[in-house]
């Protein structure tokens, strides 16, 4: 099995400051044959359903504003939040699905305003 | 629009039964795998499992295999999860999701409460 874990399990940051958020996988999630990471990242406010922000690691899911960056490959990814808006406030999650249909989540990092 | 609806909050009693629903519309609902995802209290989210409707092929999380069973009924485009006999540990909110064309889960429903107490 995949494991996920995320750094750190919380960060506060100033509103307009950036935020990183670490994932790493316990095995290599880029697929050779096409060349994409299997990763995505999901944003899950209060109350709601996650929201898909990035698949294949960096693609951003249409509508989710520009500030939001995914980058890495192969077990070492990050989600960039590059000037924190209030609305930002979330628990962010990584997700493999290199081995699709069975997958993993990430046990989730929690943003905060300072 | 792709949509997934699901079945209302549940209170339950341990060792009661219980089957919740997940209906999709707006696409070819037997050619895309459904997932569904737990999300205990305060908790993260864990995948407990996912079908393809379309021939019923079902993929569990091993910490799910034999406390869960999954279907789908293509005729009314629902998915389902059930329990023979519910622990008060399986108190959570259960979400169905669409896995996207790439994999990765696109869509989502607004999720289950599940509440198992004495």
């Amino acid at each position: 099995d995949i494991v996920m874990t995320q750094s750190p399990a919380s960060l506060a940051v100033s509103l307009g400051e950036r935020a990183t958020i670490n994932c790493r996988s316990s095995q290599s999630l880029l697929y050779s044959s096409n060349n994409k990471n299997y990763l995505a990242w999901y944003q899950q406010k209060p109350g709601q359903p996650p929201k898909l922000l990035i698949y294949w690691a960096s693609t951003r899911e249409s509508g989710v504003p520009d500030r939001f960056s995914g980058s890495g490959s192969g077990t070492d990814f990050t989600l960039t939040i590059s000037s924190l808006q209030a609305e930002d406030v979330a628990v962010y999650y990584c997700q493999q699905y290199f081995s699709t249909p069975l997958l993993t989540f990430g046990p989730g990092t929690k943003v905060d305003v300072k | 629009e792709v949509q997934l609806v699901q079945s209302g909050a549940e209170v339950k009693k341990p060792g009661e039964s219980l089957k919740i629903s997940c209906q999709g519309s707006g696409y070819s609902f037997s050619t895309y795998w459904v997932a569904w995802v737990r999300q205990m209290p305060g908790k993260g989210l864990e995948w407990m499992g996912s079908i393809y409707p379309r021939d019923s092929d079902t993929r569990y999380s091993p910490s799910f295999q034999g406390q869960v069973t999954i279907s789908a009924d293509n005729f009314i485009n629902t998915a389902h999860l059930q329990w023979s006999s519910l622990k008060a540990s399986d108190t959570a909110i259960y979400f169905c999701a669409r896995h996207a064309d790439t994999g990765s889960v696109g869509d989502w429903g607004q999720g289950t409460l599940v509440t198992v107490s004495s």
